[in-house]
């Protein structure tokens, strides 16, 4: 079974630092891999997503990831944060083609980031 | 707006006692998901439908159920609710099953307080 791992719980950032935010998920097969995120008060957005192809993926916001098979990865990346960055960004998996077919997220990565 | 309608925002109710979350997928996606977030399990996934059908099943009590309805909105039946209970409840459409790239949108969920 699929699952996903975020190692940071917690990041606090000052505005303009460059922000990566570490996504690690196991299943040996095909995935389709998402950043979703959680303003405060608000509902799940959606930043990205990979489905295939590039493996460097360009979401809103100016938040990108890149997609490194070899690592399990799917890193979420933003090279200067702004403040209205504060949230809760979530890692998610699917495999398309598994039995089981649903979306796994990790636990999420709260990032506060200093004005 | 992701299109997809949570009714009610916000819940209180007591110990042992029933309620029913409703959700309105949005127009045209057959699969409803629903997640329950709380602040020491992060997003758990609970219980998936597919045009009526139960596709994939999560973490979900034996106290909770779910059911998608011809029209295919579906309903969250939580009962014997406890402290624990607590959460935000969310549910999510997809147009497929995850067969293809499958992106998930989120309603703004439900609040439920049990005291």
């Amino acid at each position: 079974a699929q699952s996903v791992s975020q190692h940071n719980h917690h990041v606090i950032l000052s505005e303009a630092a460059s922000l990566e935010l570490g996504c690690n998920y196991s299943y040996g097969g095909t995935v389709n891999l998402f950043w979703y995120v959680q303003y405060p008060g608000q509902h799940l957005q959606l930043l990205l997503k990979y489905f295939s192809g590039d493996p460097l993926v360009k979401g809103i916001k100016g938040f990108e990831a890149e997609f490194i098979k070899s690592k399990f990865s799917f890193n979420l990346r933003k090279p200067s944060v702004q403040w209205s960055d504060t949230a809760e960004y979530f890692c998610a998996v699917n495999a398309p083609y598994s039995s089981a077919s649903k979306i796994i997220f990790g636990s999420g990565t709260r990032l506060s980031i200093r004005p | 707006d992701s299109g997809v309608t949570q009714t009610p925002k916000h819940l209180i109710t007591a110990t042992g006692q029933r309620v029913t979350l409703r959700c309105s997928p949005r127009s045209g996606d057959l699969s409803v998901y629903w997640y329950q977030q709380s602040l020491d399990q992060g997003l758990q996934f609970l219980i998936q439908y597919y045009n009526g059908e139960e596709r994939a099943k999560g973490n979900i009590l034996e106290r909770f159920s779910a059911q998608q309805f011809p029209d295919l909105h579906s309903e969250l039946n939580l009962s014997s609710l406890e402290l624990g209970d607590s959460a935000l409840y969310f549910c999510a459409s997809s147009s497929s099953t995850g067969v293809v790239g499958n992106t998930i949108y989120f309603g703004e969920g439900s609040w439920l307080t049990v005291v």
